[in-house]
């Protein structure tokens, strides 16, 4: 089946540096891959999309100059929490579709980020 | 404003009994379904899928759709410890973009 790789699965950061989270897929080609965040006990929120080529689609609420999106193949895709504050505190995790529109996606493992 | 709901749960079932998970949806023009399982601290992992009205089985579990009700369950048969974990019911909107409802937390008893 089909396989997205998340690194690293947990980091731990000081207030105010920058952490870089990468999301591969494995064994296909993903040209929009999708960023979730999900805070203890919620649900999982979609933070923006990423675009193989082309700038991310951010959702409502979510700051483009604070989480910075980059689809530099069609296999990778990271996501970089820059200036991070405790409030960033979070499970983030990526996801992708294997094939048409209406495929499952498939997500990465998770990346645990605790700034403080 | 497009929503997912979910019976807020917990739910607790003896083992080997059915567990019914129910979740609905406001976008009408939705068209695909999803069930996920979601372990404390890890990824969701995906269950089943469905797209068309009516029951789509895979071993011990049946998702069903009611397009016009905008309703999709998921029946967990012969339920095992092993079950218990978080069931996300998510929803392909007519944007293409999935949503998650807020998760249903099930226990099963031994």
């Amino acid at each position: 089946g089909a396989v997205v790789s998340q690194h690293p699965s947990w980091v731990i950061c000081k207030s105010g540096t920058s952490v870089k989270i990468e999301c591969r897929s494995l064994d296909f080609q993903a040209t929009t891959m999708f960023w979730y965040r999900q805070f203890p006990k919620q649900s999982l929120m979609l933070m923006a999309t990423s675009n193989e080529g082309s700038k991310a689609t951010y959702e409502q609420g979510v700051e483009k100059d604070k989480f910075l999106i980059n689809h530099a193949s069609l296999t990778l895709s990271t996501l970089t929490v820059t200036s991070a504050h405790p409030e960033d505190s979070s499970f983030y995790i990526c996801s992708a579709p294997s094939g048409q529109d209406n495929s499952p996606l498939h997500f990465g493992n998770g990346t645990r980020l605790t700034v403080t | 404003q497009k929503e997912v709901e979910q019976n807020s749960g917990p739910l607790s079932v003896p083992e080997g009994a059915i567990a019914s998970l129910n979740c609905t949806y406001s976008d009408r023009g939705s068209q695909s379904f999803f069930w996920y399982r979601q372990y404390s601290g890890k990824s969701p992992e995906l269950i089943m899928f469905i797209y068309s009205n009516g029951d789509k089985e895979d071993g011990r579990f049946t998702a069903q759709l009611n397009k016009a009700s905008q309703y999709v369950s998921l029946l967990i048969r012969d339920s095992q410890p092993s079950d218990s974990a978080t069931y996300l019911c998510a929803v392909r909107f007519s944007d293409y973009k999935l949503s998650f409802g807020a998760g249903t937390t099930v226990t099963v008893r031994a």
